[in-house]
């Protein structure tokens, strides 16, 4: 079986200041794994994706995430954090072999962003 | 391309109606899902489809809810007699279905549902 766990979640920063959102998973087999961000009554936008190759994942927004299996974590950072980054985000895991599509999300971290 | 549209989205019922949901994904896309997200929850997984075969399905699929997807292009999610517990956002998101590589999904906006 496979499972995300999001650490906090709520996490609050200054703008300007570094990000990170924490993100652990649980997985049998290979996994394939993504973090998406979710603005008030918008779907889900995907940020970046994680699918066995370079473990070091760059995404839109200047965000970046960093796969390290020894640790089993896909922890999501940005440098510099803009107001506009407030919203809510998710991590979360599928099946690489089975490729179906199927996501398993974590509860979400909610992110402020404060002046 | 107008990225995957879900009608309505706001829907206020009464307990033991029926309500119809309707997703229309991306027009080149030949995988569609549905999830379901409560207040302060990750989005579950519900059900996919390939072209118009339902493929998988999730337990939390009660014998209440029933999806179709007739012509492989749009779908519907129908919940007949809701209860409170079914109040919830079902969001619809449809991908490539890659055959190799990552399927990347793409999801709508969201259909709200209220059961009062």
């Amino acid at each position: 079986a496979q499972s995300v766990t999001q650490l906090g979640s709520h996490v609050s920063v200054s703008e300007g200041a570094l990000v990170l959102l924490r993100c652990n998973y649980s997985s049998s087999v290979p996994p394939y794994l993504f973090w998406y961000v979710q603005y008030p009554n918008q779907g889900l936008q995907l940020l970046l994706k994680y699918t066995s190759a370079a473990t070091l994942v760059k995404g839109i927004n200047g965000f970046e995430a960093e796969f390290k299996k020894s640790e089993t974590s896909f922890h999501l950072t940005k440098p510099s954090a803009h107001m506009s980054d407030a919203a809510e985000y998710f991590c979360a895991v599928s099946r690489a072999a089975s490729n179906t599509g199927k996501l398993i999300f974590g509860q979400g971290t909610t992110l402020q962003v404060k002046p | 391309d107008t990225g995957v549209s879900q009608d309505p989205r706001h829907k206020i019922t009464k307990r033991g109606q029926n309500v119809t949901f309707r997703c229309d994904p991306i027009s080149e896309h030949n995988r569609l899902y549905w999830y379901r997200q409560t207040l302060g929850q990750g989005p579950e997984f519900l059900t996919y489809f390939q072209n118009e075969a339902q493929l998988e399905k999730s337990r939390l699929l009660s014998d209440r809810f029933s999806a179709e997807r007739p012509k492989g292009s749009f779908s519907t999610l129908e919940i007949q007699r809701t209860e409170q517990g079914d109040s919830a956002m079902y969001l619809c998101a449809s991908s490539l279905g890659a055959s190799s590589g990552a399927n990347v999904l793409t999801f709508g906006a969201g259909s709200r549902l209220t059961v009062l």
